[in-house]
């Protein structure tokens, strides 16, 4: 098992609607994950980060973190051409310092 | 404030040149990163620094690989021999603190080995 896992798509979705994308880990000690946003040809820039099991919002974006089943998802509401990126998801090791592993990342296209 | 900034940002190589990438991380940061993203394999990281001190470089794919920090502004990575399969974008970020803090990337280098 990969130690993060995410489809790598692409997503398409309509202009307007809601994209869901999914990311799974495998180190049960993480605590804390991010969402890096990556337009092509330039670099990974973060969007969002969870600690807590739940939700959280930051304008049109919701992370959603479930550690019990090592899933964590970022749903981007009133989807934008603009928000057409490859999302990438960042996990923390849980043995210290700053190594993180990100997922392949998932291609969402927003069609107008 | 300036961000992370790499250099040469385009390099394009012959098989068996040696090739130098640069960083200098955003002031005041203390770790430093490499990360290799290509298509198959997505963003990979090669090595890091805490402090100066390079922490975990089981990342580097091989001894033709290496990575320096003299200083707390200034980090290069180095491939010598390069070969075409190195060819890749290659990233540097810096982040502040001891924990899980975010990291800043630059605009990264795209490399090209002939």
């Amino acid at each position: 098992q990969k130690e993060v896992e995410q489809n790598s798509g692409p997503l398409s979705v309509p202009e307007g609607a809601i994209a869901s994308l999914n990311c799974t880990y495998s180190d049960r000690g993480s605590q804390s994950f991010f969402w890096y946003r990556q337009y092509s040809g330039k670099s990974p820039e973060l969007i969002m980060f969870i600690y807590s099991n739940g939700d959280k919002e930051d304008g049109r974006f919701t992370a959603q973190l479930n550690k019990a089943s090592q899933y964590v998802s970022l749903l981007i509401r009133d989807s934008q051409p603009s928000d057409s990126a490859t999302y990438l998801c960042a996990v923390p090791h849980s043995g210290g310092y700053q190594k993180v592993t990100f997922g392949t990342g998932t291609k969402l296209q927003v069609i107008p | 404030d300036a961000g992370v900034i790499q250099s040469p940002r385009h390099e394009v190589t012959e098989m068996g040149q040696e090739v130098t990438l640069r960083c200098k991380p955003i002031s005041g940061h203390n770790s430093l990163f490499w990360y290799r993203q290509t298509m198959m394999r997505g963003l990979e990281l090669l090595i890091y620094f805490n402090n100066n001190v390079p922490i975990d470089d089981s990342g580097m794919p091989e001894d033709r690989f290496s990575a320096k920090m003299p200083n707390a502004s200034f980090s290069t990575l180095k491939i010598q021999p390069s070969e075409p399969r190195d060819s890749a974008v290659y990233f540097c970020a810096s982040s502040y603190g001891t924990l899980q803090e975010t990291q800043y990337f630059g605009p990264g280098t795209r490399l090209l080995v002939l």
